[in-house]
């Protein structure tokens, strides 16, 4: 799977929209992008994936470049709750990836909402 | 809430000692992945089961096993504990098959201390 960058913490103002990136250099054609967060030792939550075009749910908005090389989450409108640790993971989908289909965490993106 | 359910919440052993974790997936799914996510890390995939049978293992040694039952509940024991073995450890479901992503979602985990 390809490795993923992301900036290890961020400060979002509450009510703003939260612009989370993740640089994905080597992703292949057939690797999605998938978003999960963690709030303080909870299990991770699914929130939205995507393998070109740009997604949306109630959750979130994925932004992926035409290249596929990086994408941005956005939570357009940050409250207090949305203060987790956001995982951005890249992993290859399908029937051809069966028996594959470990997620690898990184680091991720402390995220910090301010009243 | 993703209908994965984990039991016990929190269990505290001594080095040593056998310690059985249990994991309930949601309705649907057919594929139970687990992780171990040591203290201010990320979680790190362990096995996965299909079928009842262990199908994709991350770097983890043979005391590590675990068990998947027809209703798709599964099981993780780890034998001889060790002091590293504490950790928060994962349970995600997901249903694997034509047309599904795959996608996994993660049960509130259980806490084991290793004394």
């Amino acid at each position: 799977d390809a490795k993923t960058t992301q900036p290890p913490s961020m400060d979002c103002a509450e009510g703003r929209a939260a612009n989370l990136p993740c640089n994905h250099s080597t992703i292949s054609g057939n690797e999605y992008v998938y978003w999960y967060r963690q709030i303080h030792s909870q299990g991770p939550q699914y929130i939205i994936h995507g393998l070109k075009n740009n997604e949306t749910n109630e959750m979130a908005s994925l932004i992926i470049t035409e290249d596929r090389k990086s994408s941005t989450l956005i939570l357009p409108h940050a409250t207090l709750r949305d203060t987790a640790v956001y995982y951005c993971i890249v992993r290859a989908g399908g029937i051809s990836n069966f028996g594959n289909e470990k997620l690898t965490f990184g680091t991720g993106t402390r995220l910090t909402i301010i009243p | 809430e993703t209908g994965v359910t984990q039991s016990p919440t929190h269990l505290i052993k001594t080095r040593g000692q056998q310690v059985t974790l249990r994991c309930s997936s949601q309705s649907g799914h057919n594929t139970v992945s687990w992780y171990q996510q040591a203290l201010g890390q990320g979680p790190q995939f362990i096995f996965q089961y299909y079928r009842e049978e262990e199908n994709g293992r991350g770097n983890f040694p043979p005391r590590f096993s675990g068990l998947q039952f027809p209703n798709y509940s599964s099981e993780l024991n780890v034998n001889a504990l060790e002091l590293d073995d504490s950790a928060l450890y994962l349970c995600a479901s997901s249903r694997r098959g034509v047309g599904s992503t795959d996608t996994q979602y993660f049960g509130p985990g259980t806490r084991l201390t290793v004394l």
